[in-house]
């Protein structure tokens, strides 16, 4: 059974870096063809893809957001970590962290998510 | 990026009703398409994978066809608990890029 849980602080100031963990269990992240992606939502609003990291380490990230972001893992400890640095309120969202792989046959993209975490940017 | 678009962005339906949500690519992304339901206050769940795949779990009445830039979900009859908010999600080529996403409420 794949679970994915988000942690980190609720409330940044502007300007500060976030920094957001995500717990997993029921795979690993050394498995090849495996990964871990960080969606956000703001209020209201759509849902917004903001980087994945792969088993083999290869990483990617929304172009629009590249240079704020870092995504690193920790497969011993089934972690994902996002930072995302220079917070501003517009960055304030529900994060999410998910389950991928590179085939539909191992899941294909997102097919689990966490609950989220909402994290609040404000002075 | 490809943008994704879908239509309608809002509708209102009757329990029983058949419903058809498209979604729209701006380049061809073969069958690299998913499609989510989220509820309020709550993480999305997918419903459909490889853009006509249905998820382990999910009813036989949501339904998903299409491929290359034009892609269909269908609900055959609509349920109390589908009432909802439904995206699409290409992940053909980075960056991944979700549709605005099509709100479904009760007439």
């Amino acid at each position: 059974q794949i679970t994915l849980k988000e942690s980190g602080p609720t409330l940044v100031k502007p300007t500060q870096t976030l920094t957001l963990t995500c717990t997993f269990s029921g795979f690993s992240l050394s498995t090849s063809g495996v990964g871990v992606g960080w969606i956000r939502q703001p209020p209201g609003k759509a849902l917004e893809w903001l980087a994945l990291i792969y088993w083999d380490d290869d990483k990617r990230y929304s172009p629009s957001l590249k240079s704020r972001l870092t995504i690193t893992k920790d497969t011993s400890k089934n972690q994902v970590v996002l930072t995302m640095t220079n917070m501003d309120p517009v960055d304030t969202a529900t994060y999410y962290c998910a389950h991928g792989a590179i085939v539909a046959t191992m899941g294909d993209y997102f097919d689990y998510w966490g609950q989220g975490t909402l994290v609040t940017v404000s002075s | 990026d490809i943008q994704m678009t879908q239509s309608p962005s809002s509708l209102s339906a009757s329990v029983g009703d058949r419903v058809t949500i498209t979604c729209r690519a701006s380049q061809g992304i073969r069958n690299d398409l998913g499609w989510y339901q989220q509820k309020p206050g709550k993480a999305p769940k997918r419903l459909i994978y490889a853009a006509s795949s249905l998820q382990s779990g999910v009813p036989s009445r949501f339904s998903g066809s299409g491929s290359g830039t034009e892609f269909t979900l269908t609900i055959s009859s609509l349920q109390p608990e589908d009432f909802a908010t439904y995206y699409c999600l290409q992940h053909n080529s980075y960056p991944f890029t979700f549709g605005p996403g099509t709100k479904v409420d009760i007439k």
